[in-house]
C-alpha cells in the first residue's frame, strides 16, 4: 500500500517568510509526528498527534512553529517568519498506534532552504 | 550529556567483514530500543527492534544490556548494501515519540 507521503519535497523560501508542509501518513495510522534533521544531525522531535488526544508539542523550537492535523489524517506543520536556522529537512512518520513499539514509517521529508 | 550518544564513524570495512556498533542511552526508565538505517538523503527506517533477550535477523544481531545503559549492533558478512547510517533509538514509555541518537556512518568497500 501506499506509504508516508510528504510535499512539497523541495521549499525555498526567503528569510521572514511563511511556509507550510503537508504530511499525508499511512491510512488507518493513528499517531502521526513531525521530526527535524539538519546537517550531520540527528532527528528532532517537533510534535506528535495521537487519535483525538491533544497534541504533544514539548519539541517546538519556539512559537514561529505550529502544526495541526485535520480528520485525524493530514497533518500540516506551519513556519511563520522563518529564519535561517530553520534551514533542515522535515520528517513525518506515522505508527498505527502511539505505542514505542509500533513501528514508525517516515515519509521522504521536506528539504527547507531559508535564504 | 547527550540522551543516545553514538560513535558518529565512519567505519570503512572491506566486504565480508563482522563490525559492531555500541550506543549508550541515558535515560534509565527508556522501555523500547530500535536501530533505524538511514541511506543518503532518504528516510529512515526500522532496521530492527532490540529485545532484552537479544535477536538476531540473519546478519545483524542486536543486543541491549539495561544494567549498562547499552545497546549493540553487529553486522556479520557486510556487504556493499550496508552502506549507511545506522541510527540507535530509544523511547521512554509506550505514547512518547522516539529518541534519536546521531548515527553511525558504515562504508563497506569492494
Amino acid at each position: 500500500g501506499a506509504g508516508v507521503s510528504q510535499s512539497p519535497s523541495n521549499k525555498v523560501t526567503e528569510k521572514g517568510k511563511d511556509v507550510e508542509l503537508r504530511c499525508d501518513p499511512i491510512s488507518g495510522h493513528t499517531a502521526l509526528y513531525w521530526y527535524r534533521q539538519s546537517l550531520g544531525q540527528g532527528l528532532e522531535f517537533l510534535i506528535y498527534f495521537q487519535g483525538n488526544s491533544a497534541p504533544d508539542k514539548s519539541g517546538l523550537p519556539s512559537d514561529r512553529f505550529s502544526a495541526e492535523r485535520t480528520g485525524g489524517s493530514v497533518s500540516t506543520l506551519t513556519i511563520q517568519r522563518t529564519q535561517q536556522e530553520d534551514s533542515a529537512v522535515y520528517l513525518c512518520a506515522s505508527s498505527g498506534s502511539g505505542g514505542a513499539r509500533h513501528e514508525q514509517f517516515f515519509g521522504p521529508g521536506t528539504r527547507l532552504t531559508v535564504l | 550529556r547527550k540522551e543516545v550518544e553514538q560513535d558518529p564513524g565512519p567505519f570503512n570495512v572491506p566486504e565480508g567483514a563482522t563490525v559492531a556498533f555500541n550506543c549508550t542511552y541515558s535515560n534509565s526508565a527508556s522501555q523500547s530500543f530500535f536501530w533505524y538505517r538511514q541511506d543518503c538523503r532518504k528516510e529512515p527506517k526500522l532496521l530492527m527492534s532490540v529485545y532484552s533477550s537479544g535477536n538476531e535477523d540473519g546478519r545483524f544481531t542486536a543486543q541491549l544490556n539495561r544494567a549498562s545503559q547499552y545497546i549493540s549492533l553487529l553486522i556479520r558478512d557486510s556487504k556493499l548494501s550496508d552502506s549507511a547510517t545506522y541510527l540507535c533509538v530509544v523511547s521512554y514509555t509506550g505514547n512518547t515519540p522516539l529518541v534519536f541518537g546521531k548515527g553511525t556512518r558504515l562504508s563497506v568497500i569492494a
